[in-house]
């Protein structure tokens, strides 16, 4: 079946520093990619996505590029700030037929604490 | 209201009480969801209803029981429950019909605190 791995937080970082959160998939089909984040006390919100190889997503900074020859979609920023502190999901969605096509299958999560 | 509520936003219940937790969408979607969300557990979906077709995960014990009485509201009725079902329920909707496109964004409501006692 579809899995999703991502690197098991907490991570740390200091404000201004560089972010790379790792996922890997796998999967029987051709799935579309995403980013999740979830901040204190809220629900989860799409952050980005990438549906065919070698697209690249990319919002309020982050980005990630769906690599299907390393079957990974890395998240990345270049800078992060103390509001980006919440947990970040990375999930797929497979194209398959059938009433379970339109699932979602999500990684554990990563949470990131920022400090100032 | 916008997008997806969830009432109520935190529940403490006793294993023979019984409760239901609501979720309304102001999307106009056409499919909503159940995830539990666990400590140190990936989320795991519960219940898909899309267009009057219920998706079941087959794991899931039947003291959770779901209701979709129309396209915008969703409720999760709660009995006998267990401490081990305590979690952060979330509701999700999207536009998303079976077999169709896979990259279907999923909006997700703020979800209930379950405490079971």
């Amino acid at each position: 079946g579809d899995s999703v791995t991502q690197m098991e937080g907490p991570v740390t970082l200091s404000e201004e520093a560089f972010l790379t959160i790792n996922c890997t998939y796998t999967a029987t089909g051709y799935p579309s990619l995403f980013w999740y984040v979830q901040y204190p006390g809220e629900g989860l919100q799409l952050l980005l996505k990438a549906t065919k190889a070698d697209d690249k997503g990319s919002n309020k900074g982050f980005e990630a590029t769906y690599r299907k020859e390393t079957t990974s979609f890395h998240l990345e920023k270049g800078s992060v700030q103390v509001s980006d502190s919440a947990v970040y999901f990375c999930a797929l969605s497979d194209r398959g037929s059938g009433a379970g096509s339109y699932q979602l299958t999500f990684g554990k999560g990563t949470k990131l604490s920022v400090i100032p | 209201e916008t997008g997806v509520t969830q009432t109520p936003r935190h529940l403490v219940m006793g294993m023979t009480n019984k409760k239901s937790l609501k979720c309304e969408q102001h999307l106009g979607h056409n499919a909503m969801y159940w995830y539990k969300q666990s400590a140190k557990k990936p989320l795991e979906l519960m219940f898909v209803y899309s267009l009057e077709e219920r998706v079941e995960n087959n794991s899931v014990p039947s003291r959770f029981s779901p209701e979709c009485p129309n396209s915008s509201h969703l409720f999760l009725h709660l009995h006998t429950l267990q401490p081990e079902d305590s979690a952060l329920y979330l509701c999700a909707s999207s536009q998303g019909i079976a077999g169709a496109s896979s990259y279907n964004e999923q909006f997700f409501g703020p979800g209930t605190r379950l405490t079971v006692l």
